[in-house]
């Protein structure tokens, strides 16, 4: 079965940090198949990045994904106010999607 | 512009049935796959089903395979969800979403089913 782990649950930040994100598969993805999301209380969820380290359409450049094998990353370089919300990876594999359990990111 | 526009949703009673429906917009719906994705209420994102643009190949998770039948009318650039024998766990937001290769590049606004008595 296809775990992704997200760590931390919550991360408590400023407007203006740098927030780390991490995501973590219980067997190897290829770079390929990770994504990363962003949503919003109310919203549908939002793609960010793909291929682990490729950015959306539209997407800023403070966003930026990294990682390979069972680590990822996805990095928020400076927290704009716009940017607190809840972060899910999701991996593809065997023609299914498996999300991680998301981590949220909160104003400190 | 895309736009995928999710309905359907409701309040069903245990081993109910309900139908829900998405109407896509501003892109070639014939040529891409779709999938269904819930949220439970405070909850993640799950997985639920996927259908290929031609409907050749179709995927389910293991919670809903034998009660969920995903399906698709190219003609209307709609996709469905045929939801049967619902149960409590079922109850979330249903969004629909455009896989573009191995990610889900566009979303609807999703709409909400409540299994309850």
């Amino acid at each position: 079965e296809n775990v992704l782990t997200q760590s931390p649950g919550t991360l408590s930040l400023s407007p203006g940090e740098r927030a780390t994100l991490s995501c973590r598969a219980n067997e190897s993805v290829s770079s390929s198949y990770l994504a990363w999301y962003q949503q919003k209380p109310g919203q549908a969820p939002r793609l960010l990045i793909y291929g682990a380290s490729s950015r959306a359409t539209g997407i800023p450049d403070r966003f930026s994904g990294s990682g390979s094998g069972t680590d990822f990353t996805l990095t928020i370089s400076r927290l704009e106010p716009e940017d607190f919300a809840v972060y899910y990876c999701q991996r593809y594999g065997s023609s299914r999607f498996t999300f991680g359990q998301g981590t949220k990111v909160e104003i400190k | 512009e895309v736009q995928l526009v999710e309905s359907g949703g409701g309040l069903v009673k245990p081993g109910g049935s309900l139908r829900l429906s998405c109407a896509a917009s501003g892109f070639t719906f014939s040529s891409y796959t779709m999938s269904w994705v819930r949220q439970a209420p405070g909850k993640g994102l799950e997985w639920v089903s996927s259908i290929s643009s031609s409907s050749t190949y179709i995927h389910y998770a293991d919670s809903v395979r034998g009660r969920f039948t995903i399906s698709r009318d190219n003609a209307k650039n709609s996709l469905y969800l045929q939801m049967n024998s619902l149960r409590a766990g079922d109850t979330a937001v249903y969004y629909c979403a455009r896989i573009l290769a191995t990610h889900l590049d566009q979303w609807g606004q999703g709409t909400l089913v409540t299994v309850s008595s």
